[in-house]
């Protein structure tokens, strides 16, 4: 079983489309996390919750809205797409401050 | 607030050469540090951490690293490394009181040479 999945794994829209990456976790963690990593490989942490929570919003458009039904999902919704938001968004949970397990990745491209 | 530098953004060995990737970090407190290895077209997985106790620590494929508090540094090395290593190394720090955010450095892309 994957420990981290992420749905799609491709995206491909057009600029001012919405779109959703979904995301699940079968370890059992309170925390999970939305990363974006850039062309250059830049890792950057957008968000993450704890047991539904929202305790990390770094400087990201209000466009991207996560939300977390349970401890065991977290979906990241995208309003109104531009170029810049190309990139792979990595999904990852960990317990605490321990280590991060990732997801597989979603490749969005917005043309 | 924490910070991580990656001096090495792309490091060019021979297979059996002997690697060492600089990392140092920034944030007066306790911290997690970690190096995690990217695979051409996959996602990152861990390759070893360090939450406290001895300074040098194994992870996976031959891998070590050594936690120098005075300097701030967390510094990978493999004495011989191979083909398959060729990846993207990421250094990342946790700091006890931040809510469990990791941040990450920019990376260093290794490439080895068969």
């Amino acid at each position: 079983d994957t420990a981290v999945s992420q749905t799609p794994k491709y995206l491909v829209t057009q600029m001012g489309n919405d779109k959703s990456i979904k995301c699940e976790q079968n370890l059992g963690h309170d925390t999970m996390y939305w990363y974006k990593q850039d062309s250059k490989k830049f890792l950057k942490i957008m968000f993450s919750y704890n047991n539904k929570e929202l305790i990390i919003n770094e400087t990201v458009p209000n466009r991207f809205s996560p939300k977390s039904p349970d401890k065991a999902h977290l979906n990241l919704h995208i309003n109104s797409l531009e170029l810049g938001d190309s990139a792979v968004y990595f999904c990852a949970s960990s317990h605490g401050g321990g280590e991060l397990f990732f997801g597989e990745g979603s490749r969005l491209t917005v043309l | 607030a924490q910070s991580v530098s990656q001096h090495n953004h792309h490091v060019i060995l021979s297979e059996a050469a002997s690697l060492e990737l600089g990392c140092n970090y920034s944030y007066g407190g306790t911290v997690n540090l970690f190096w995690y290895v990217q695979y051409p077209g996959q996602h990152l997985q861990l390759l070893l951490k360090y939450f406290s106790g001895d300074p040098l620590v194994k992870g996976i494929k031959g891998f070590e690293a050594e936690f120098i508090k005075s300097k701030f540094s967390f510094n990978l090395r493999k004495p011989s490394v191979q083909w398959s290593d060729t990846a993207e190394y990421f250094c990342a720090v946790n700091a006890h009181t931040n809510a469990g955010k990791s941040t990450f450095g920019d990376g260093t892309t290794l490439t080895v040479k068969p």
